[in-house]
């Protein structure tokens, strides 16, 4: 079975470029989450979908951030402007109702804002 | 909100048992998730508790007591590739519908020969 799917794998951008990180969880999953890790920070929600809803969106750090999920298997995260502290590991994970499943994450994306 | 604690760093030696402690304050318990993470890979499953008591998988078992907001991963027969970050996530059941992971900062376990 497939897994989680994020793409780019890589992104070296300069700052104030728009960045757009796509994400294509497991079928079936109806939970999808966005994560940040930083050294500094470990690994943060930013907002996660339930049934393509979103639910929490309290982590997107600020206006410049935002999050779609126009389908049951797609969701993008967007940067626009970004900037250099932007520069982190940026995951996807997905998981489904049944309560002792765990969420599967996706190899993320390895962002850098020069 | 949540608090989670757990050791930043432990070394051990191949072929030991290492105990990575966790400590959590959280109001909507809905159980609690070990994650392995390799450097520069994703977070992938280890054990899931939500009831008290000893969940044995392998040469991982994980321990959790909710009246005390404490659990372990214990590993057992070490080797060098379990060399990695170890995250202790807890799961809150939230209105509105899904369970939000709130993750730990990590362990880093060295493994040494």
């Amino acid at each position: 079975d497939a897994g989680v799917i994020q793409s780019p794998r890589h992104e070296v951008t300069e700052m104030g470029q728009e960045v757009t990180l796509r994400c294509k969880p497991i079928s079936g999953h109806n939970s999808l989450f966005w994560y940040r890790q930083t050294m500094m920070r470990g690994l943060e929600l930013l907002i996660y979908f339930n049934n393509n809803v979103p639910i929490d969106d309290s982590g997107m750090p600020e206006d410049r951030f935002s999050a779609k999920m126009p389908n049951a298997s797609f969701s993008t995260l967007k940067i626009q402007p970004s900037e250099p502290r932007d520069s982190a590991v940026y995951f996807c994970a997905s998981t489904g109702d049944r309560g002792n499943q765990p969420q599967h994450f996706g190899d993320g994306t390895r962002l850098s804002i020069l | 909100g949540q608090n989670i604690d757990q050791p930043t760093e432990m070394t051990a030696t191949e072929g030991a048992i290492v105990q990575i402690n966790c400590t959590y304050q959280t109001s909507g318990f809905n159980g609690l998730f070990w994650y392995q993470q390799h450097a520069g890979e994703a977070p992938t499953f280890l054990s899931y508790n939500v009831l008290d008591g000893l969940e044995e998988k392998g040469r991982f078992s994980s321990f959790l007591s909710r009246s005390k907001g404490y659990s372990y991963l214990l590993l057992k027969e070490l080797q060098m590739k379990d060399s990695a970050s170890y995250l202790c996530a807890v799961r809150d059941v939230l209105t509105g519908g899904g369970n939000k992971l709130t993750f730990g900062t990590g362990t880093q376990l060295k493994v040494e020969l």
